[in-house]
């Protein structure tokens, strides 16, 4: 069926690193994807979204890109801090059906200092 | 503090109680969704309105939840009978239009014994 995923579940990264978190998709026609970030005990934050018009879209520190041949995005990190530890989920924004979310499990960030 | 709101934050609940949640939305969102995620997983979507009219509910949704939004501002999600395979964080977001970034409230967490 459809659904989004991620490659890994955990993932240790030296302080100062650059992160990279994949995240695949298996429709086709998902054209919107947002990535957030959850602490312990709190709700999603939004971090970055990109649609299928774009196949790079850069923030503070963060990049996502997105290619659709292989129907796979990512999430680059630069310099991760140890506040960037959290777990990091991209969710396909289905917005014909009312926006809704679908999200795979995440990937558990664990910066080393 | 402009963002989704969510009382209370933790509740704990003898099964077979009944329990309410309030989700307030960003101001102007007119977008509102409730998800459920148990520990180690990715969100799960529950339901979602448009203004006051409820507009789609998951299977997951059993008949022992009820959600409403009467006045196309808050939203509360009701547990009738919980068990105890209802405990689980339990997320409002809310959006301006479908397509979109949802925002997230903190969660309430939901423990039932």
């Amino acid at each position: 069926g459809e659904s989004v995923g991620l490659h890994l579940p955990t993932l240790s990264v030296q302080e100062g690193d650059n992160s990279i978190i994949n995240c695949a998709y298996s429709n086709s026609a998902s054209d919107y994807f947002i990535w957030y970030k959850q602490e312990s005990g709190k709700g999603p934050q939004f971090i970055i979204d990109i649609r299928s018009n774009m196949d790079k879209r850069q923030g503070q520190r963060v990049t996502v890109l997105l290619n659709k041949t292989v129907k796979h995005l990512s999430l680059q990190i630069a310099a991760t801090q140890p506040g960037d530890s959290a777990v990091y989920f991209c969710a396909e924004n289905r917005y014909n059906q009312g926006g809704k979310l679908i999200f795979g499990q995440g990937t558990e960030l664990s910066v080393k200092p | 503090d402009t963002g989704v709101s969510q009382n209370p934050r933790h509740k704990i609940t003898k099964r077979g109680q009944n329990v309410t949640f309030r989700c307030d939305p960003i101001s102007e969102h007119n977008r509102l969704y409730w998800y459920r995620q148990t520990l180690g997983q990715g969100p799960e979507f529950l339901t979602y309105f448009q203004n006051e009219a409820q507009l789609e509910k998951s299977r997951l949704l059993s008949d022992r939840f009820s959600a409403e939004r009467p006045k196309g501002s808050f939203s509360t999600l009701e547990i009738q009978r919980t068990e105890q395979g209802d405990s689980a964080m339990y997320l409002c977001a809310s959006s301006l239009s479908p397509e979109t970034v949802v925002f997230f409230g903190q969660g309430t967490r939901l423990t039932v014994v």
